[in-house]
């Protein structure tokens, strides 16, 4: 079946430090990929995703490509900010029929940025 | 204008009750879901529904059963209550295309059994 592995928090960083957080996945098809962030007490939003192979997406400064070759979608942010303060969850998705997309998510990153 | 409801937010309820949770979305989309999120934050798809079509997590127990009255509705019933239900349950929704394809999140409503 269809998993993803994203690494392990809590992360902690300074503001304006540099941001990777690893993704990788496996799926027997060929997956959209996506990054949601869940801010404290919130329901999760779509941060940025990418549908096919080499793909970038980006948003708000994170940016994550689409890697077939290495089955990955690293997060990344150049310099982040407090209020970027949240759970980041790494997601794969794919038709499971009847008109639905299923995702599978990671364990999901509690990433804590300190002034 | 929030796109996709859910009530309560907070729901506390001992053991052997039957609930429900309410979710409601004004964004015109076809798919509907319900997540458990667990106490280490995991997220696991319960249903998806589409259409009057189902689809089930096998490992979901059938004391949970979503109920659709109509298309911008998906509620979650669960019966007999145990402490193990006790988590964070997501709904969202989405269009059936896959280029269109983002869920967008309820708030959520954290569920705790005594």
């Amino acid at each position: 079946g269809n998993s993803v592995t994203q690494m392990e928090g809590p992360v902690t960083l300074s503001e304006e430090a540099f941001l990777t957080i690893n993704c990788t996945y496996t799926a027997t098809g060929y997956p959209s990929l996506f990054w949601y962030v869940q801010y404290p007490g919130e329901g999760l939003q779509l941060l940025l995703k990418a549908t096919k192979a080499d793909d970038k997406g980006s948003n708000k400064g994170f940016e994550a490509t689409y890697r077939k070759e290495t089955t990955s979608f690293h997060l990344e942010k150049g310099s982040v900010q407090v209020s970027d303060s949240a759970v980041y969850f790494c997601a794969l998705s794919e038709y499971s029929g009847a008109g639905s997309y299923q995702l599978t998510f990671g364990k999901g990153t509690k990433l804590s940025v300190i002034p | 204008d929030t796109a996709v409801s859910q009530t309560p937010k907070y729901l506390v309820t001992q053991m052997g009750n039957d609930k429900s949770i309410k979710c409601e979305q004004n964004l015109g989309h076809d798919t509907m879901y319900w997540y458990k999120q667990d106490s280490k934050k995991f997220l696991k798809i319960m249903f998806s529904y589409n259409n009057k079509e189902l689809i089930i997590n096998e490992t979901v127990p059938n004391r949970f059963s979503p109920k659709s009255p109509d298309k911008a509705h998906l509620n979650l019933h669960i019966n007999s209550l145990e402490l193990g239900d006790s988590a964070v349950y997501f709904c969202a929704s989405s269009q059936r295309d896959l280029a269109k394809n983002i869920q967008y999140f309820g708030a959520g409503t954290r569920l705790s059994v005594l």
